[in-house]
């Protein structure tokens, strides 16, 4: 039974410049949720996905949209890359009716210059 | 969200107990006391959970105070494969709802 999965692994890109990031859940799960973890810091809620419809939204300008598709899955999309935006993306899916446990992915780092 | 207040890092010997403390004295009584931990250059992992009553897993024991203003993390015998960041997590009642992670306390193992 595959766990989260996430590309790519590591991506470079340049300030200005556009990013997708992807997320398969874990088998089973209908929920995707998406997290910022600069370095040396806990991660930080970006938005949440349910049935296709973003559900719960943290405190990140709207360069930061996502999607998710009818097997689950989901995209991260940011939009005018800054420096800042420099981080680990991390993806985590659970199930909604047993929401107490997040399954995490390995992360995507990015890193912006 | 109600916040939670860790010690920055800790240190103990393998095989040896652990208890990791978190205060969390705005807590809600709708609030679950949630643990997870992250190990070098992975994402982080859930590790237990509880609302009132002391819970045991194959991972950890959580201990909350009587008032629920604080817990503690409990591993039996710790390993060099237990050194992770641990954060204690309040999370409200409702399907989904969002971790709002702190800093977590750093927990190194000696062999």
């Amino acid at each position: 039974d595959a766990g989260v999965t996430q590309s790519p692994t590591h991506l470079i890109k340049t300030r200005g410049q556009q990013v997708t990031l992807r997320c398969s859940p874990k088998s089973g799960h209908d929920t995707v949720s998406w997290y910022q973890q600069a370095l040396g810091q806990g991660p930080q809620f970006i938005f949440q996905y349910y049935e296709e419809e973003e559900r719960q939204r943290g405190n990140f300008p709207d360069r930061f949209s996502g999607h998710q598709f009818p097997n689950y899955s989901s995209e991260l999309n940011v939009n005018a890359l800054l420096l800042g935006d420099s981080a680990l993306y991390l993806c985590a899916s659970s199930l909604a009716q047993a929401s107490y446990e997040q399954y995490f992915g390995p992360g995507t780092r990015l890193t912006v210059t | 969200d109600a916040k939670t207040t860790q010690p920055n890092s800790m240190e103990s010997n393998e095989e040896e107990p652990v208890h990791l403390p978190c205060n969390h004295s705005t807590i809600s009584g709708t609030d679950y006391i949630h643990w997870y931990r992250q190990l070098p250059s992975q994402g982080p992992e859930y590790v237990i959970h509880g609302l009132t009553s002391n819970v045991n897993n194959r991972m950890a024991s959580l201990a909350i105070a009587e008032d629920r203003k604080s817990s503690t993390l409990i591993l039996h015998r710790a390993t060099l494969r237990d050194a992770a960041v641990y954060y204690c997590i309040l999370v409200s009642t409702g399907a989904n709802s969002k971790l709002t992670f702190g800093k977590g306390i750093t927990l190194s193992v000696r062999p």
